[in-house]
């Protein structure tokens, strides 16, 4: 059975860094993308960037580039997504979604629980 | 980059049918869009992807078949048939854009269905 399995809740105060995690199990993790999706409280989904494990080849939506990071360790099939500095408007919920490469049917076909984020002093 | 646009709610009696829009912005006529649904406190899951012409490849695992679309100028909607409560969700429709080298992901700004 393919599977996402995402890192626990998280509440962090401002300025503080933290690294969340999606994990694949039951497929070849090489050749799918992993994108990452935020939701802030009572919002819509947000596309925030994808990477391909297999290379960590990344894109980032240039919304979010520079404030949060994304990459992978292949050898343990582990997506992540980091900030170096939390603010209170990363208070959200973040989701993994997997995509297959090189494939017509390349919409997001599995995703992770999601991780709740919680940013506040 | 084109823009996906959503009405933010819509409501249907159990065993009615509703539509739910999806328009695309001004000159991405052949673009093909996604539709995931979000039940309440859960994570989304495809639902079927739209182009020009109607579905593209399969529904997602678990779909019914009560769930279709349509695809026609800008418009992408999914309609859903004989409504359930477990129905009652968000729908998001998706598109992307660019190659490997460029690509950007984006999503519409949802629509809360409430089943009445």
């Amino acid at each position: 059975e393919v599977q996402l399995v995402q890192s626990g809740a998280e509440v962090k105060k401002p300025g503080e860094s933290l690294r969340i995690s999606c994990k694949g199990f039951g497929y070849n993790f090489g050749t799918y993308w992993i994108n990452w999706v935020r939701q802030m409280p009572g919002k819509g989904l947000e596309w925030m960037g994808r990477i391909d494990p297999s290379d960590s080849y990344i894109n980032y939506n240039p919304s979010f580039e520079g404030h949060v990071t994304i990459s992978a360790d292949k050898s343990v099939n582990t997506v992540f997504l980091q900030w170096s500095s939390l603010k209170t408007s990363d208070t959200a919920m973040y989701y993994c979604a997997r995509q297959e490469e090189y494939a017509e049917d390349d919409w997001f076909d599995s995703w992770g629980q999601g991780t709740l984020v919680t940013v506040s002093s | 980059q084109p823009v996906l646009t959503q009405p933010p709610s819509a409501s249907a009696s159990l065993g009615a049918s509703v539509t739910l829009p999806c328009t695309l912005s001004s000159g991405y006529s052949d673009y093909e869009v996604d539709w995931y649904q979000q039940r309440p406190g859960k994570g989304p899951r495809f639902v079927m992807r739209v182009g020009p012409g109607g579905i593209v490849g399969s529904k997602g695992d678990g779909i019914p078949d009560r769930f279709s679309v349509l695809g026609s100028g800008l418009n992408r909607s999914l309609t859903i048939k004989n409504i359930q409560r477990e129905d009652e969700s968000d729908y998001h429709c998706a598109a992307d854009r660019g190659s490997v080298s460029s690509f950007q992901g984006l999503f519409g700004g949802g629509t809360k269905l409430t089943v009445l």
